[in-house]
């Protein structure tokens, strides 16, 4: 399966700021996901992200709070703006290497906004 | 009602005994199912993936699928305390932009000495 190199690992922030989360995989994917996983809970599906096009986003979340880039098919960031306590998650990158015998996770980037 | 609901619990068991873990959907069309083992501080890792009907046995692992009932279950035999961890049902189904999984809410197992 792929391997997914996620950063930062962490990161504490002030609010009002962004944060940029890379993930770099090592082979091509055609699909990148972006999950948020808030204290406590299970897994939520920000965005799809494709190579080449527009990410698409879930309802509840927006491009202007979570802007997503995919310049190719081995890497991706997601930005979290204008951050207020309530982001205050662990975000976790995801790529479907496999098809649809696999998702493969990144290492999540836990942040907290203060 | 939530698209995959799982009992959060905790589930508390001996080592030694079978772990039983459940979980429903509500999409009929739903083609894919897995399970996820998450530890504490960690990113959730694959254990188990079913897609028709029946079970699928994987060392200790088993899932279980019945998609008429919709409902699949992940049996873990001789459980360990290494086990002890949340366990993440997803289910595989079209997305707006194609293929994407939806999770349950976990449930939390504890294997005790």
């Amino acid at each position: 399966s792929a391997v997914i190199s996620q950063k930062p690992s962490r990161d504490i922030c002030q609010r009002g700021t962004s944060l940029t989360i890379q993930c770099q995989v090592d082979s091509q994917v055609t699909m990148m996901f972006w999950y948020r996983q808030q204290p406590g809970q299970s897994l939520t599906l920000i965005a799809t992200a494709n190579q080449g096009s527009e990410a698409t986003y879930e309802s509840g979340f927006v491009i202007d709070k979570f802007p997503i880039s995919r310049p190719n098919l081995t890497f991706s960031t997601l930005t979290v703006s204008n951050m207020s306590p309530e982001d205050s998650s662990i975000y976790l990158c995801s790529v479907s290497d496999r098809g649809n015998y696999g998702y493969t996770f990144g290492s999540g980037t836990r942040l907290t906004v203060v | 009602q939530k698209e995959v609901e799982q009992n959060s619990g905790p589930l508390s068991v001996p080592e030694g005994a079978i772990a039983s873990l459940n979980c429903t959907y509500s999409d009929r069309g739903s083609q894919s199912f897995f399970w996820y083992r998450q530890y504490s501080g960690k990113s959730p890792e694959l254990i188990m993936s079913i897609y028709s009907n029946g079970d699928k046995e994987d060392g200790r692992f088993t899932a279980q699928l019945n998609k008429a009932s919709q409902y699949v279950s992940l049996l873990i035999r001789d459980s360990q305390p290494s086990d002890s961890a949340t366990y993440l049902c997803a289910v595989n189904k079209a997305g707006n932009a194609g293929n994407m999984l939806t999770f349950g809410g976990g449930t939390r197992l504890m294997v005790k000495p």
